[in-house]
């Protein structure tokens, strides 16, 4: 089983970096997700980390260390349309391409 | 990545009675699963919609309530049967292709029973 645990709520400024964290505990550990979800909308998906390190993608990045069972999406220069909700999403080896989802952080980004 | 349509984009049902949700892939996928996303909650894995074969579900969540059919590599449904005011929730669809590939996801299909 999977225990995915990340901030319920967090408040940032526009312009500003946030960071948002997910750690987790898993028995087979094969990749975390990161998926953005506006309200009323389906989750869209953001970045995968399989191996330790960052990963950019423009504004996103995202980190992972298997050893600490922890990652981080961060957000630079955050934009209004930014406010959302981040799923953090563990993917096990022995369950194919099933994902267990974290409760997800809902991001409100103020002006 | 692929295109993922479901229909209905939502609905309101009788105590009782039973939808069908349809998921359609604009091309073949390896893999396909059902999820429910209850209000101010996140995904739950209903089951794995198995290609030629009975569904794979997850804890909680039984044949009988929850039927599902996967003709072909792009087409899925989702049945809520019998259903109950607990049922209310949003119902996505989501598709894989290839084994370190995301998965992407339907707009989903709010249900709402009175």
């Amino acid at each position: 089983g999977q225990n995915i645990d990340q901030p319920t709520e967090m408040t940032a400024t526009e312009g500003a970096i946030v960071q948002i964290n997910c750690t987790y505990q898993t028995s087979g550990f094969n990749g975390l997700f990161w998926y953005q979800q506006h309200a009323g909308e389906a989750p869209t998906f953001l970045s995968y980390n399989v191996l330790d390190g960052l990963e950019e993608k423009g504004r996103f990045s995202s980190f992972l260390s298997r050893s600490k069972g922890y990652s981080y999406l961060l957000l630079k220069e955050l934009q209004m349309k930014d406010s959302a909700s981040y799923l953090c999403a563990v993917r096990e080896w022995n369950a194919g391409n099933m994902l267990t989802f974290g409760g997800g952080t809902r991001l409100m980004v103020k002006p | 990545s692929a295109v993922i349509s479901q229909k209905p984009s939502r609905d309101i049902c009788q105590r009782g009675t039973s939808l069908t949700i349809q998921c359609q892939v604009d091309s073949q996928v390896t893999m396909m699963f059902w999820y429910r996303q209850q209000p101010g909650q996140s995904l739950t894995l209903i089951a794995t919609a198995n290609q030629g074969s009975e569904a794979t579900y997850e804890s909680g969540f039984v044949i009988d309530k929850f039927p599902i059919s996967r003709p072909n590599l792009t087409f899925s449904t989702l049945t809520v049967s019998n259903m109950s005011p607990e049922d209310s929730s949003i119902y996505l669809c989501s598709a894989v292709d290839g084994s370190n590939q995301p998965q992407h996801f339907g707009d989903g299909t709010r249900l709402s029973i009175l």
